[in-house]
């Protein structure tokens, strides 16, 4: 099956500061997604994306679904300390199936 | 909230034994969905369904069976668990009003296979 990339794996904040990640692929996706896990919960969705290009937000969320169609951002504006979880990127596969990559983790700073 | 109910939340079970999960939904969606979540991979896909009996296989598929006899019970089985399917398992449906893409998941099942 198709492989998604990303990075970073994990991350620390401190309140106050902008985060960004990334989810690449070595196939093209129409629709790009965006969830965040809360610990014991499941996945919950943030943002979806269906136009390569397109930039979407979602309060203090904006997502970018890129040019090549392989690959998307999420970026979160002044963090606060509830945006710590499990954020995941996923494309949307033939078949109404969706693949995941493998997270990427946010912590708080101490 | 989506109207998915999982069941058990969390299982202890030994190896060799078998296993059945059930997701419900109140909702009447058409997709259901049988992912697992394991660290490092994110989340994978045992197997799907396209409505009652249709169902199909997904990434992670071997040692996993499904049946969807009504709408709204999605089972998933482990015909004899092995260790390396301890995991935590979540159940997702599309909302197909939503618009492509959208799945919904449940809040999980714990599976620990001694």
């Amino acid at each position: 099956g198709q492989q998604l990339n990303q990075s970073p794996q994990s991350m620390f904040i401190q309140e106050g500061e902008d985060v960004s990640m990334n989810c690449t692929s070595s196939s093209i996706f129409n629709t790009w997604l965006w969830y965040k896990q809360d610990p014991g919960e499941g996945p919950v969705l943030l943002i979806a994306l269906y136009k390569a290009g397109e930039l979407t937000s979602n309060g203090r969320l904006t997502a970018q679904f890129g040019i090549t169609r392989k690959d998307s951002f999420l970026n979160i504006s002044a963090s606060i300390p509830s945006d710590v979880g499990i954020y995941f990127c996923a494309g949307l596969e033939y078949g109404n199936k969706l693949v995941f990559g493998a997270g990427t983790i946010l912590r708080v700073k101490s | 909230d989506a109207g998915i109910t999982q069941s058990p939340r969390h299982k202890v079970t030994e190896t060799g034994t078998p296993v059945t999960l059930r997701c419900h939904q109140t909702e009447n969606h058409r997709y259901m969905y049988w992912y697992r979540q394991d660290p490092g991979h994110g989340l994978r896909l045992i197997h799907y369904s396209y409505g009652v009996k249709d169902t199909d296989k997904g990434e992670v598929s071997d040692g996993y069976s499904v049946s969807r006899s009504k709408t709204e019970d999605f089972l998933l089985t482990l015909e004899s668990a092995t260790s390396s399917q301890t995991s935590v398992y979540f159940c997702a449906i599309r909302d197909s009003r939503s618009g492509d893409g959208k799945l919904f998941f449940g809040s999980g099942t714990q599976l620990s296979v001694l």
